[in-house]
């Protein structure tokens, strides 16, 4: 099954823009990549997922790396309620389950 | 987005008691329901896998008879912690999905305290 890394924590001000870096590099050439994130004390909540090219929604932008091995999600104007936990989630095999690590904290500073 | 429910949010029970905690899906129907535990300051940690009509599938290390699992319709499935300690306090959320989809919608998590 495929591995994540991603930073610790990382801080924004607000109404700037945040990428977010995930390096997956044994991801095989059929998985998507899932990103979520977790508000404190709620459930997560799903923001993007990709295969091969770059990606948006309403919520985020998703630019994966040509050789794949590498994904960063984009938030375009960082606002106080986007503070959350980040998570880069890889797939299991073509499994539907989520393993989760243990993402990125992202702080944003008024 | 879909919209999963948790009901209580939040339970303190004694220990050995059980505790039922249901997850709902309430706009669409759920081909698959999953439950995690989430211990402070931790991720999120997958415990099992529930498809409807079918027996759910633990993770390694879950406690199949502890932790009883139904899945009895489309929109419902349910958690029931048996015979509860301390060391059961928990965030649990569950989330859901319909196989056609990429993403899991999650609930609100339920907090419980075993006293």
């Amino acid at each position: 099954d495929a591995k994540t890394t991603q930073p610790n924590s990382m801080e924004s001000n607000e109404e700037e823009p945040v990428h977010l870096p995930c390096n997956h590099s044994t991801i095989s050439g059929t998985d998507y990549i899932h990103w979520y994130r977790q508000l404190p004390s709620q459930g997560p909540e799903y923001v993007i997922h990709g295969l091969t090219s770059n990606v948006n929604n309403r919520m985020a932008s998703l630019a994966i790396a040509e050789d794949r091995k590498s994904s960063t999600l984009i938030l375009h104007r960082a606002t106080l309620r986007d503070a959350a936990v980040y998570y880069c989630i890889p797939p299991q095999g073509g499994s539907e389950k989520l393993v989760f690590g243990k993402g990125t904290k992202l702080t944003v500073n008024p | 987005g879909a919209v999963v429910s948790q009901h209580p949010s939040w339970v303190i029970c004694k220990s050995g008691t059980s505790v039922k905690i249901e997850c709902r899906s309430l706009d669409f129907q759920a081909t698959t329901m999953f439950w995690y535990r989430q211990f402070p300051k931790q991720s999120l940690m997958l415990m099992a896998t529930s498809n409807e009509g079918s027996k759910a599938t633990y993770e390694q290390g879950v406690e199949k008879d502890k932790f009883l699992i139904n899945h009895a319709s489309l929109t419902l499935s349910t958690l029931t912690v048996t015979s509860a300690h301390p060391e059961d306090s928990s965030f649990y959320i569950c989330s859901a999905s319909k196989r056609e989809w990429y993403e899991q919608y999650f609930g609100p998590g339920t907090r419980l305290t075993v006293t």
